[in-house]
Order: C-alpha cells, then sequence, then structure tokens
C-alpha cells in the first residue's frame, strides 16, 4: 500500500511562517492535496494539485514540492491557523492520506 | 451552496450492520464522484471507499472490504454506505465528500455521521 509520511507536529510563532511536509514514493509525480481540520469541524480542503489554493483560502497558505516531498507553508501564521493538516494523493483510484500534524502556534 | 448531510450514525454491537446515507444539495449530484472518510477518536483521516459519478467504478480500503457496500442513487442525490460485520475498529466519525473523480480534491465534506461500535 501506499504511505504518506507527515510529521506528528510542528511549532511556530505567530507571525512566523510554518512549514508542514509530506513525504511518499513518487509524490513529485502525483497531485497533493492538504486539508486543514479544526477540533469538532469537518476537514477543510486549504490546498489543491500541491499549489492551487482554492477560492477562500488566504493568500498566506502556499504549497510546492521538493523532490518526493509536498510542503504546505503557511506564512505570517495566526492564531486561527492553529489546527491539524492533512496531506492526501491519489494511488491506484484509492484516496491516502497522511498521518497529520498537529500545528501548534505559540 | 454546496451540502452533504449524513445520517444513519449510532451505537451498534460487534458483528452488527448499519447504513449510513449522504444527502446532497447545492450541486449537480450525477457529476461528481462520492467518498466515504473514516475518522476514529483522536485519530487522524482514513479513506473508506469512493464511487464514479456513474456508479460504474467503486473503490473499498482493504479494511472495509468484503463488509462494506457503496451505493449512490442520483435520482435522489443521495449516497450510501452499508456496513455490515462491524467491528470495534470500525467505530469513528464517518463524513462523505464529493470529488470530481480520480486526481482531484475532495473539495467539500459533510459534517459527519458518528458510529459506535460496542457492546
Amino acid at each position: 500500500s501506499y504511505d504518506l509520511t507527515q510529521p506528528p507536529s510542528v511549532s511556530v510563532s505567530p507571525g512566523q511562517t510554518a512549514t508542514i511536509t509530506c513525504s511518499g514514493d513518487n509524490l513529485e509525480n502525483k497531485y497533493t492535496f492538504w486539508y486543514q481540520q479544526k477540533p469538532g469541524q469537518s476537514p477543510l480542503l486549504v490546498m489543491s494539485k500541491t499549489t492551487r489554493r482554492p477560492p477562500g483560502i488566504p493568500e498566506r497558505f502556499s504549497g510546492s514540492n521538493s523532490g518526493n516531498t509536498a510542503i504546505l507553508a503557511i506564512s505570517g501564521t495566526q492564531a486561527m491557523d492553529e489546527a491539524d493538516y492533512y496531506c492526501q494523493a491519489w494511488d491506484n483510484y484509492n484516496v491516502v492520506f497522511g498521518g497529520g500534524t498537529k500545528l501548534t502556534v505559540l | 451552496e454546496v451540502q452533504l448531510l449524513e445520517s444513519g450514525g449510532g451505537l451498534v454491537k460487534p458483528g452488527g450492520s448499519l447504513r449510513l446515507s449522504c444527502a446532497a444539495s447545492g450541486f449537480t449530484f450525477n457529476k461528481y464522484s462520492m467518498n466515504w472518510v473514516r475518522q476514529a477518536p483522536g485519530k487522524g483521516l482514513e479513506w473508506v471507499s469512493s464511487i464514479t459519478s456513474s456508479g460504474y467504478y467503486i473503490h473499498y480500503a482493504d479494511s472495509v472490504k468484503g463488509r462494506f457496500t457503496i451505493s449512490r442513487e442520483n435520482a435522489k442525490n443521495s449516497a450510501s454506505l452499508q456496513m455490515n460485520s462491524l467491528r470495534v475498529e470500525d467505530s469513528g466519525i464517518y463524513y462523505c465528500a464529493r470529488s470530481e473523480g480520480d486526481l482531484t480534491p475532495l473539495d467539500y465534506w459533510g459534517q459527519g455521521a458518528l458510529v459506535t461500535v460496542s457492546s
């Protein structure tokens, strides 16, 4: 089965840039999607097809790819960005999620 | 406004069955694939199953293959997940989410339905 690996946690100071990584075999040749989930809420798509920000998502969210690692960056991180973040890719018609990264803003 | 509303969750004993439904509105349902994703308490997201817009192609996670059945009724703008032979480890929140198809995002999610499998 296909696996996506994320760090369990990332901490960032308010106003700084948070970087969340997602690694997987041959990920450079796949689209990566990112979801934000706050406690008690459903996941929200914050990045599509590796680098495309959906309508309504603040410009401080950006996506990129470096080899087999996809990156979600949040510049000027705000307290409201504190959440769990999940990367996702498709593999052989199956949806695959990373284990999730808890972003703490402190 | 796109809306997805899950229903049918509840408490069931191990070995029992449950049927979840997802009512869709605000978009042309028969043009989208539908997906079920679950989340065990305090854990991450786990994909369960997907069905294409026509219902022709269906895929399941290995963990539910042979026990769960996904279906859809385009005339009623609804999708369903029939869950049989339920196990304790099937407990969690079940979300339905739409996608345009393979290689596209799950761009809208429902609020989720809680399934608890316990004796």
